[in-house]
């Protein structure tokens, strides 16, 4: 079974749109840890959050801002005022700590792309 | 700090040849990750070592595939013979716990060609 499902395979927004990825996970573990990479087009994966299961709270960071229900499994991702630089592949992951295994299950991601 | 450091970035071989990707983890960071990414099945986890020793090879496609940790500082990920269905990115990440809930720092990737 798919334990994290990004339902967007691709997105296109203007620049300066606002736009939301979304992530559903599926895990039995109680406790767990998400995550967001981003892969730009140079193709290396860059870390951009991790969240553990307890902490509901929502983040934000600059543009991004992080939303964790664990009521709908959703850890969904929001660039405000998007920019050119955000087009990008954004995967979201998903580890269990109860199953002591170290793999991070990758979402098939969402590719952006943000037009001028 | 230099990060995760992949060599070569982009290799091209023969089917048949063998070829070896190599790692260099994030000094300190005491487990390394080797993932291969394809459109069809994206990121897959092939092998993890923990303080160089091998963990988890559960991922590892075939016999064909062989990795090694002969000491902190690097890894290799053998393909021998290579075959076209190999051809992919393979990415080597590292992290200072064992557990992949600290998130891991990846490198660039090698973009390997099996023609």
């Amino acid at each position: 079974a798919q334990k994290v499902t990004q339902a967007q395979t691709e997105i296109s927004v203007v620049e300066k749109e606002d736009v939301t990825l979304d992530c559903v996970y599926e895990t039995r573990d109680t406790t767990y840890y998400l995550f967001w990479y981003k892969q730009p087009p140079s193709g290396e994966l860059v870390f951009l959050i991790r969240r553990n299961s307890f902490d509901e709270q929502n983040e934000i960071s600059g543009r991004y801002s992080w939303n964790f229900q664990k009521s709908t499994s959703s850890f969904n991702f929001t660039i405000t005022a998007s920019q050119v630089v955000d087009s990008a592949v954004y995967f979201c992951a998903l580890s269990e700590a109860g199953t002591g295994a170290n793999n991070l299950f990758f979402g098939t991601g969402t590719r952006l792309t943000v037009i001028p | 700090d230099a990060g995760v450091i992949q060599s070569p970035r982009h290799e091209v071989t023969e089917m048949g040849q063998e070829v070896t990707l190599r790692c260099k983890p994030i000094s300190g960071h005491n487990s390394l990750f080797w993932y291969r990414q394809t459109m069809m099945r994206g990121l897959e986890l092939l092998i993890y070592f923990n303080n160089n020793v091998p963990i988890d090879d559960s991922g590892m496609p075939e016999d064909r595939f062989s990795a090694k940790m002969p000491n902190a500082s690097f890894s290799t990920l053998k393909i021998q013979p290579s075959e076209p269905r190999d051809s992919a990115v393979y990415f080597c990440a590292s992290s200072l716990a064992e557990m992949a809930n600290y998130g891991y720092t990846f490198g660039s990737g090698t973009r390997l060609t099996v023609v």
